[in-house]
């Protein structure tokens, strides 16, 4: 089975803190996703990675920077966290395979609260 | 970015079976389409994919009509368990960047 770990179930930050959030996928997956969640807004794409070293931004990348320095490793950084950024945060990861459809696994998510 | 469109929410008794259905108008030639499920405090997991006509696996069947504007997920006999949310997407898996949840179906399911 695929397993995608998060560093923290929970975490509580301050204004203006640095916050990481890692993500650890074990299946040798090139392509990496970070989201986030809210009440009624579904799955927002923040940033994702197709490969070490390679990021792409997702719709709502600003705020935030990732890192892919390992294939099995993909962080999320909040420079300066705000309030706006509470928040569940989903790591997800997928095989490419050429001319077949990837799907997403997903890990357990971490709420984050900035306060 | 191809978009879709589902109910926001459902409800239904156990049993029963459920369908829920999500219009994709603008879906291209090379795009899949997949759907998820969402418990609470959960990551969303893969549940069914499918291109055309029918898909059948254990948990769920996929109905992809010729036109492949819409798609159907049906649930045969839901349990309780089976309250979550449910996400369709459409996109072409060769483009990293295609893949979008929206908001997502919630389905709940009464004793």
């Amino acid at each position: 089975d695929v397993k995608v770990t998060q560093s923290s179930r929970y975490l509580v930050k301050r204004t203006g803190e640095k916050v990481f959030l890692e993500c650890v996928q074990d299946m040798d997956h090139e392509n990496m996703f970070w989201y986030r969640q809210d009440p009624g807004l579904g799955l927002r794409l923040i940033y994702f990675s197709y490969d070490v070293k390679m990021k792409e931004k997702g719709d709502i990348p600003e705020g935030y920077s990732v890192s892919r320095e390992k294939k099995e490793r993909f962080s999320l950084i909040l420079e300066s966290a705000s309030t706006n950024q509470t928040s569940m945060y989903l790591c997800a990861s997928s095989p490419w395979r050429a001319g077949q459809e990837e799907t997403q696994y997903f890990g357990p998510g971490t709420r984050l609260l900035v306060l | 970015l191809a978009k879709t469109t589902q109910p926001i929410s459902m409800d239904s008794y156990e049993g029963q079976e459920v369908n829920i259905t999500c219009s994709h108008n603008n879906i291209a030639t090379n795009d899949y389409i997949t759907w998820y499920q969402q418990f609470p405090s959960q990551g969303p997991r893969f549940i069914i994919q499918g291109y055309k006509t029918k898909v059948t696996n254990e948990v769920a069947s996929l109905f992809i009509p010729a036109d492949r504007k819409s798609s159907t997920l049906s649930l045969p006999r839901v349990s309780l368990s089976d309250t979550a949310v449910y996400y369709c997407l459409v996109g072409d898996s060769s483009n990293n960047n295609d893949m979008r949840f929206g908001a997502g179906t919630r389905l709940t399911v009464k004793p």
